[in-house]
């Protein structure tokens, strides 16, 4: 079965920094593209990062410059750096499965993200 | 970027219903390899979204056949043929045509 489990969320401050975590199992990490997600509250769908198998990065002109995606095959593991963060960042972040950069087919329980002082 | 509009924003059904979602997008999504990177989610209250339909009409495994969808180029739908109670949630639409990934609004799918 497969399990995606984001953890790292927290409150986080105006301008300050925060690394999420997505562990992957039931599948073959290395062999799938991932992505990030996020949602504000009672928001729609905001696709914030993705990464190839070969570690090639994409992101949207919202995040280019703040996040970093970033990937560790060994330990089956997904991440996303967040610096400079904004009150707009508040959201709960999913991690997804991708296929290539066509579709997102498996989705993890999120974790929630709130940057106020 | 490619901006995906949906229609209606909230859809009340009566149970057994027919219901239809519209999907547009701002630009063609017919990939230069010739294939149509159309997909919708739904999201039922306080879970994650969860993938129904791909490529403008390929069914997820373990997804009703009630559920289907069609369209291309532009113009995308999705259909439920008799709402369940089930259904409640919103639907989005995404294309994976083009850089960056892009999600329509979405669209509240209630029982009247």
């Amino acid at each position: 079965e497969v399990q995606l489990v984001e953890s790292g969320g927290t409150l986080a401050q105006p301008g300050g920094s925060l690394r999420l975590s997505c562990a992957a199992s039931g599948f073959t990490f290395s062999a799938y593209d991932m992505h990030w997600v996020r949602q504000a509250t009672g928001k729609g769908l905001e696709w914030v990062s993705g990464i190839g198998t070969a570690g090639d990065t994409y992101y949207p002109g919202s995040v280019k410059g703040r996040f970093t995606i970033s990937r560790e095959n060994a330990k089956n593991s997904l991440y996303l750096q967040m610096n400079s963060l904004k009150a707009e960042d508040t959201a709960v972040y999913y991690c997804a499965r991708g296929v290539g950069a066509t579709s997102l087919d498996q989705w993890g329980q999120g974790t929630l993200v709130t940057v106020s002082s | 970027d490619a901006v995906m509009t949906q229609s209606p924003v909230s859809l009340p059904v009566t149970l057994g219903q027919p219901a239809s979602i519209s999907c547009r997008s701002s630009q063609s999504l017919v990939h230069s390899n010739g294939n149509t990177y159309l997909n919708w989610f739904q999201q039922r209250p306080g879970q994650s979204p969860r993938r129904l339909i791909y490529e403008i009409s390929k069914r997820d495994s373990g997804v009703p056949d009630r559920f289907s969808g069609s369209g291309s180029g532009t113009d995308f739908t999705l259909k439920i043929s008799r709402v369940e109670a089930e259904d409640v949630g919103v639907y989005y639409c995404m294309q994976g045509s083009h850089w960056p990934l892009t999600f329509g609004g979405g669209t509240k799918v209630e029982i009247k």
